[in-house]
């Protein structure tokens, strides 16, 4: 089974602070995503990967950065938080025939 | 650009009863298309797809047919139990240089009462 996780499951922050969520897969796959999820928006993609030292923006990429040193790990980092970045962020990877395995979420607050 | 589009919730039935849920897409090309659920407090998981026209995607009761036609996805199940009580996500994949990057529908919840 494909193993998907996130360093943590709520995490609260102050407004300005500096924060890292981390995502980490068992297998070997390169493609790697971020997202935030919002009632009533879905899904939004923020980030994605393909490869080590590789990335690309997704939809709403403002506010954020990632970092991608080993093919296991994606980060997502939020510079200086602000309240309108509270949220749930899904981590996910790309396995076969284009199915995407997530992690079990991030909700973060920030006040 | 690509888009999904499924019913909003939330869908309430009583245990038992069928379900339908609608997803309709539009794409610039011929994409997969994908249900996921998510349990409370959970990430996403897949329950079903279809790479091409016509193929029927199923699994636990639930199905869903890739209907080119109409460009539609819509889920269905005959006999819905309250562990059934999830968010439903239809998405579609269309591959651009390999990445196939997804584009996912709003969800749509369903509470299924005893």
């Amino acid at each position: 089974d494909v193993k998907v996780t996130q360093s943590s499951r709520y995490l609260v922050k102050r407004t300005g602070e500096k924060v890292f969520l981390e995502c980490v897969q068992d297998m070997d796959h390169e493609n790697m995503f971020w997202y935030r999820q919002d009632p009533g928006l879905g899904l939004r993609l923020i980030y994605f990967s393909y490869d080590v030292k590789m990335k690309e923006k997704g939809d709403i990429p403002e506010g954020y950065s990632v970092s991608r040193e080993k093919k296991e790990r994606f980060s997502l980092i939020l510079e200086s938080a602000s309240t309108n970045q509270t949220s749930m962020y899904l981590c996910a990877i790309q396995g076969g025939q284009e199915t995407q395995y997530f992690g079990p979420g991030t909700r973060l607050l920030v006040l | 650009g690509d888009s999904v589009t499924q019913m909003e919730g939330p869908v309430t039935l009583s245990e038992e009863a069928f379900l339908t849920i609608n997803c309709t897409y539009t794409a610039t090309g011929y994409p997969s298309l994908f249900w996921y659920v998510q349990y409370p407090g959970e990430g996403l998981q897949l329950l079903l797809k279809a790479t091409k026209a016509d193929d029927k995607g199923s699994n636990k009761g639930f199905e869903a047919t890739y209907r080119k036609e109409t460009t539609s996805f819509h889920l269905e199940k005959g006999s819905v139990q309250v562990s059934d009580s999830a968010v439903y996500f239809c998405a579609l994949a269309l591959g651009s240089g390999g990445s196939y990057i997804p584009t996912f529908g709003r969800g749509t919840s369903l509470i299924v009462h005893p």
